[in-house]
C-alpha cells in the first residue's frame, strides 16, 4: 500500500542551527516527490520536488531535500533555520503507477525554531 | 498572478444544516482539487477535477457531500446534512494540469465547525 510517513510530530531547532525534517514512503512504483509547508491560518504552500536527475533538490526559502532511493527517504533540510521557519511541513508523494496521479500525504511535522 | 480564491474563511453550522464553500482556482488551471484536512492531519482529498469533469472522487461521502465545476472554473463544495465529524478546514488546490509532475496551490482554506 501506498503511504507517507513523518516520523516525528515535532521538531524543536535553535535559531541558526541546521534543521532537518524526516521523510520515508513507500509506493509500487517509481515516486514524484513534495514537500508543502503550512503557516498557521493558511493554505499550504509548495516548498519543493523530485521528480528526477540530481537527488539534491533546492527550494524556496533556502530549504533543500535529498532523495534516497535505496532509504526510500526523501528528508527536507535547511543549513541555518530562522524563528520565521516555525510552521508545519508536509511531505507527499505521488506513485507513477497510479493513473489518477493522487499525492499521497504525511501526516505532518511541527518545526519550532526558538530565538 | 492571483492565487487560489476560498470562501467563506470560516462557517459556524448546526449539524444537520447545510453548507456550501466556493473556490476560484488560479486562472488556465485545468486541474482543480477539494480536500479536508481534520487537525493534526494530512489533507485528505475528496474530489478531483480536470476542466469541469471529475477525475476522483472516491473518498467524498456522497451521501452528503456534493461538488460542482461549472464551466471548468469556479467550483462548489456543499455538504447536507452536516455531522459533527464533518468539522475540519476544507482546501481547495488548483494545478496546471493533472500530470504527475505538476505541483498544487492551495488556497487559505474554510474552516467549518458543526456545533
Amino acid at each position: 500500500a501506498q503511504s507517507v510517513a513523518q516520523p516525528e510530530d515535532q521538531v524543536n531547532v535553535a535559531e541558526g542551527n541546521p534543521l532537518t525534517v524526516k521523510c520515508t514512503y513507500s509506493v509500487s512504483g517509481n515516486p514524484y516527490l513534495f514537500w508543502y509547508v503550512q503557516y498557521p491560518n493558511r493554505g499550504l504552500q509548495f516548498l519543493l520536488k523530485y521528480i528526477t536527475g540530481d537527488n539534491l533538490v533546492k527550494g524556496s526559502y533556502g530549504f533543500e531535500a535529498e532523495f534516497n532511493k535505496s532509504q526510500t527517504s526523501f528528508h527536507l533540510k535547511k543549513p541555518s533555520a530562522l524563528v520565521s521557519d516555525s510552521a508545519l511541513y508536509f511531505c507527499a508523494v505521488r506513485d507513477l503507477m497510479d493513473s489518477n496521479y493522487q499525492l499521497i500525504w504525511g501526516a505532518g511535522t511541527k518545526l519550532i525554531i526558538k530565538p | 498572478e492571483a492565487g487560489v480564491a476560498q470562501s467563506p474563511r470560516y462557517k459556524i453550522i448546526e449539524k444537520r444544516q447545510s453548507v456550501a464553500f466556493w473556490c476560484n482556482p488560479i486562472s488556465g488551471h485545468a486541474t482543480l482539487y477539494w480536500y479536508q484536512q481534520i487537525l493534526g492531519q494530512g489533507p485528505k482529498l475528496l474530489i478531483q477535477f480536470q476542466n469541469n469533469g471529475v477525475v476522483d472522487d472516491s473518498q467524498l461521502p456522497k451521501d452528503r457531500f456534493s461538488a460542482e465545476r461549472l464551466k471548468g472554473v469556479d467550483s462548489t463544495l456543499k455538504i447536507q446534512p452536516a455531522k459533527l465529524e464533518d468539522s475540519a478546514v476544507y482546501l481547495c488546490a488548483s494545478s496546471l494540469l493533472a500530470g504527475s509532475y505538476y505541483e498544487q496551490y492551495f488556497g487559505p482554506g474554510t474552516r467549518l465547525t458543526v456545533t
